[in-house]
């Protein structure tokens, strides 16, 4: 059973360009959560998805910043007209729809750096 | 929102010491996992632990969740142990929502 997938594992972007960043769910879950890691820091939560609805976006920049997670396919993380500030480890995560209390697994990351 | 507090923020160990991380919240949870971030940045799930103890190998993690700390145990160091712990929690909401990250402690051990 493969784990939650990210790609790309990096990305490089120069300042105004977009990045997209995709994430897919450990089978059968059908949660999706984003958090973002700048350097030196820990993770801060950004979004909350389940299949085409978001959840919870308390986290997300209220400007550029966007998901998705459509029927079928990844989970999309879209950044719009990159910053240096933005150059950050990108987390997703996810969780089966009935989670009850158990633990979230994380991808591997997708790392931005924007040049 | 829910304060997370890990000490010590930096720690050195000689291959083979035992050593203790602490993790402090301020709110009751009901969810409380322990990650290493490896050297290559890759979060590892150690532990799921809302409340008692469990051991896993070298590593054992207790949470008392009344008095709001948890602790993670490494015991017999090795240099493959370095890298950053994360203690995380998720507020006792009753719904399945967000993980609050604490700010880690680097663990750096030496031959």
């Amino acid at each position: 059973n493969a784990g939650v997938m990210q790609n790309p594992r990096h990305l490089v972007r120069r300042r105004g360009q977009e990045a997209r960043l995709r994430c897919s769910p450990m089978k059968g879950h059908s949660h999706v959560y984003w958090y973002r890691q700048l350097p030196e820091e820990g993770l801060k939560f950004m979004v909350y998805l389940q299949k085409e609805n978001i959840i919870d976006e308390s986290g997300m920049p209220k400007e550029r910043f966007s998901a998705e997670f459509p029927k079928e396919g990844p989970s999309i993380l879209r950044i719009q007209q990159v910053v240096r500030g933005d150059s950050a480890a990108y987390f997703c995560a996810s969780s089966p729809a009935a989670r009850g209390n158990s633990p979230l697994h994380f991808g591997n990351g997708t790392r931005l750096t924007v040049t | 929102g829910i304060q997370v507090e890990q000490s010590p923020p930096d720690l050195i160990l000689q291959e083979g010491a035992n050593s203790t991380l602490r993790c402090n919240f301020s709110d009751s949870v009901n969810n409380l996992q322990w990650f290493h971030q490896n050297p290559w940045g890759q979060l590892i799930n150690l532990f799921y632990i809302p409340s008692g103890t469990k051991q896993n190998g070298r590593l054992s993690a207790t949470t008392v969740a009344t008095e709001r700390y948890s602790l993670l145990y490494i015991s017999s160091s090795q240099t493959t142990d370095s890298g950053v712990y994360f203690c995380a929690v998720e507020l006792n909401t009753g719904t399945a929502s967000k993980l609050t990250f604490g700010t880690g402690t680097r663990l750096q051990v030496t031959l």
